[in-house]
């Protein structure tokens, strides 16, 4: 089973600011990793697939990148909206699939 | 516009069964892999199992094989979860995602359906 580490588990930014969130994979996943966005009392929308391609309706302020074990998630410049929690997600070897844990992104 | 619209939810206790349910709208529900991933309260996103387009072939998480069968009718746009000799560690809110293409990620969620354990 491959395990997703994620990291830090609470990040404190303020709105503006640019927040770069972490994921690691026990063993190489390729490109095959997504990022997903939760708030409270809601499902997880899909924010970045295959590493670095955004989805459908997903402002640029956010992007992907890595391969291998290594992965990163930034917002450009954090509005309202955009505090919540963030998983990330390997497809690459399965089953099973595997989240990350999670980081919660918060207001400082 | 997708949709995913999952039911079934409630209070069981330790021991007993449910089925869940999820009916799809908005793409060709018999052309994609869906699965069920679920989220104990407080917790993380955990996979639960995953079936194939045609429901031939599916998977299963390795803490509820044996005890969980997922299934699929085409013809009625629904996805099922049959959930049996449930456990405390069960609780969680159920979600229905579907696939992206072919790959094992998840473009759409439903809203959830919490299931509780309790005696």
């Amino acid at each position: 089973e491959i395990v997703m580490t994620q990291s830090p588990a609470t990040l404190s930014v303020s709105p503006g600011e640019r927040a770069t969130l972490s994921c690691r994979a026990s063993q190489s996943v390729s490109s095959n990793l997504a990022w997903y966005q939760q708030k409270p009392g809601q499902a997880p929308r899909l924010l970045i697939y295959a590493a670095s391609t955004r989805a459908t309706g997903i402002p640029a302020r956010f992007s992907g990148s890595g391969s291998g074990t290594e992965f990163t998630l930034t917002i450009s410049s954090l509005q309202s909206e955009d505090f919540a929690v963030y998983y990330c997600q390997q497809y690459n070897n399965w089953p099973p699939l595997t989240f990350g844990g999670g980081t919660k992104v918060e207001i400082k | 516009e997708v949709q995913l619209l999952e039911s079934g939810g409630g209070l069981v206790q330790p021991g007993g069964s449910l089925r869940l349910s999820c009916v799809a709208s908005g793409f060709t529900f018999a052309n994609y892999a869906m699965s069920w991933v679920r989220q104990a309260p407080g917790k993380g996103l955990e996979w639960v199992s995953t079936i194939s387009d045609s429901g031939v072939n599916t998977y299963y998480a390795d803490s509820v094989k044996g005890r969980f069968t997922i299934s699929r009718d085409n013809s009625k746009n629904t996805l099922y979860l049959q959930m049996n000799s449930l456990r405390a560690e069960d609780t969680a809110v159920y979600y229905c995602a579907k696939w992206g293409g072919r790959s094992g990620y998840f473009d759409f969620w439903g809203q959830g359906t919490l299931v509780t354990l309790s005696s």
